[in-house]
């Protein structure tokens, strides 16, 4: 089973700032199963990339997507006060799907 | 609009057994493989089961395999996750989600139901 390590385990920036969120997997993951969720408290997740570095529908040009192999990186350019989530990355890959731990994106 | 909704969820005792529904509409539900992904309090996401559009593939996290069965009716637009011998470990909140096979992700996500098993 593949295992998704998300660093850092929280994060505290302020809006207007540029978040860099990492995604690191136990072995080689496909990019075209990689992608980033985020969710805010009492909601579910919602999609932001697939793909690795594809924005879904509606997803703000902030959010971008990257890496390849074992590491994968989620950037927001600019934070927004909506920003401010869990964010999550997820992979599929030998009938197994798996979920990072989560990277918790605070306002400091 | 793409719609999923989840019920069934409720207090069951350890060892007991619930039935989750999932309700779809606003896409052709017999198109799109379908997941059963769970979050437990204050915690992260835990993919549960997956199924193929026409039932075909199946598959399970290990932690559920053996005690969990997805299975889904086309022509209801319904999945469904049945879930015997519950443990104090599988109470979360379980989403049911809509996997797009273009885009190889969990595209659509349901509210949640939540399963709490006490005693």
């Amino acid at each position: 089973e593949i295992v998704l390590t998300q660093s850092p385990g929280t994060l505290s920036l302020s809006p207007g700032e540029r978040a860099t969120l990492s995604c690191r997997a136990s072995q080689s993951v496909s990019s075209t199963y990689l992608a980033w969720y985020q969710q805010k408290p009492g909601q579910p997740p919602r999609l932001l990339i697939y793909g690795a570095s594809s924005r879904a529908t509606g997803i703000p040009d902030r959010f971008s997507g990257s890496g390849s192999g074992t590491d994968f990186t989620l950037t927001i350019s600019r934070l927004e006060p909506e920003d401010f989530a869990v964010y999550f990355c997820q992979q599929y890959g030998s009938s197994q799907f798996t979920f990072g731990p989560g990277t918790k994106l605070d306002i400091k | 609009e793409v719609q999923l909704v989840e019920s069934g969820g409720g207090l069951v005792q350890p060892g007991g057994s619930l039935r989750l529904s999932c309700a779809a509409s606003g896409f052709t539900f017999s198109s799109y493989n379908m997941g059963w992904v769970r979050q437990a309090p204050g915690k992260g996401l835990e993919w549960v089961s997956y199924i193929s559009g026409g039932s075909i593939t199946i598959f399970y996290a290990d932690s559920v395999k053996g005690r969990f069965t997805i299975s889904r009716d086309n022509a209801k637009n319904s999945l469904y996750l049945h879930m015997n011998s519950l443990r104090a470990e599988d109470t979360a909140v379980y989403y049911c989600a809509s996997w797009d096979i273009g885009t190889h992700c969990f595209d659509n996500w349901g509210q949640g139901t939540l399963v709490t098993v006490s005693s």
